[in-house]
């Protein structure tokens, strides 16, 4: 299985500015995801990070307010821009966990962030 | 909406009581997973059923799969306290490249009472 851990694990910040979580594996992966749980509710995928490419972002979710970096293949950041109090949530890097096509998906503890 | 439900949304039993939770989806699956988190904190992988089989057991927990019905039910046996958490299935998707992503259900939250 795969280690992830995540910084910042929460934060509060203030409407308006932007907030960079970091997510980092202790092996190296193809995939890597990125999920929003907003308070009370189940995951949805933001976007899949791919080393070299850029990220597909799901139908929701645009490049402007949740850019993504992926230099590498251990290391991935998800910065939520232009934040509003909606923004609220927990936000979870997730990775495959090998073996080919998507068998285990791990995941990271997860940032809480409230947006005031 | 490509979420699955899962019901019961909240569930609340006393230690050494089995639990028992569904999930239902609605366009057919290759793998489904079952996850459990606790208290807002990061997902912990519980069981993987692929489309094939039809039950896998992994100490106190049994995962069953029927495909016909695409449901899938998660019993926890002789739970306990620390059971307390919520449990998500999660179907795999078909993805870009060949690829797979995890569509999650709305979750079920267990309150098990010492």
């Amino acid at each position: 299985s795969a280690v992830i851990s995540q910084k910042p694990s929460r934060d509060i910040c203030q409407r308006g500015t932007s907030l960079t979580i970091q997510c980092q594996v202790d092996s190296q992966v193809t995939m890597m995801f990125w999920y929003r749980q907003q308070p009370g509710q189940s995951l949805t995928l933001i976007a899949t990070a791919n080393q070299g490419s850029e990220a597909t972002y799901e139908s929701g979710f645009v490049i402007d307010k949740f850019p993504i970096s992926r230099p590498n293949l251990t290391f991935s950041t998800l910065t939520v821009s232009n934040m509003s109090p909606e923004d609220s949530s927990i936000y979870l890097c997730s990775v495959e966990g090998g073996g080919g096509a998507l068998e285990t998906q791990y995941f990271g503890p997860g940032t809480r962030l409230l947006v005031l | 909406s490509q979420q699955g439900e899962e019901d019961p949304q909240a569930l609340s039993i006393q230690e050494g009581e089995n639990a028992t939770m569904n999930c239902s989806y609605k366009t057919s699956i290759n793998n489904l997973q079952w996850y459990r988190q606790n208290s807002g904190r990061g997902l912990v992988h519980l069981i993987l059923i692929r489309s094939n089989e039809r039950e896998k057991h992994s100490g106190r927990l049994r995962v069953t799969l029927d495909t016909s019905k695409k449901s899938s039910s998660l019993l926890i046996t002789a739970s306990r306290a620390a059971d307390t958490a919520s449990y998500f299935c999660a179907r795999h998707h078909p993805f870009q490249g060949g690829s797979e992503k995890l569509v999650f259900g709305k979750g079920t939250k267990l309150t098990v009472n010492p």
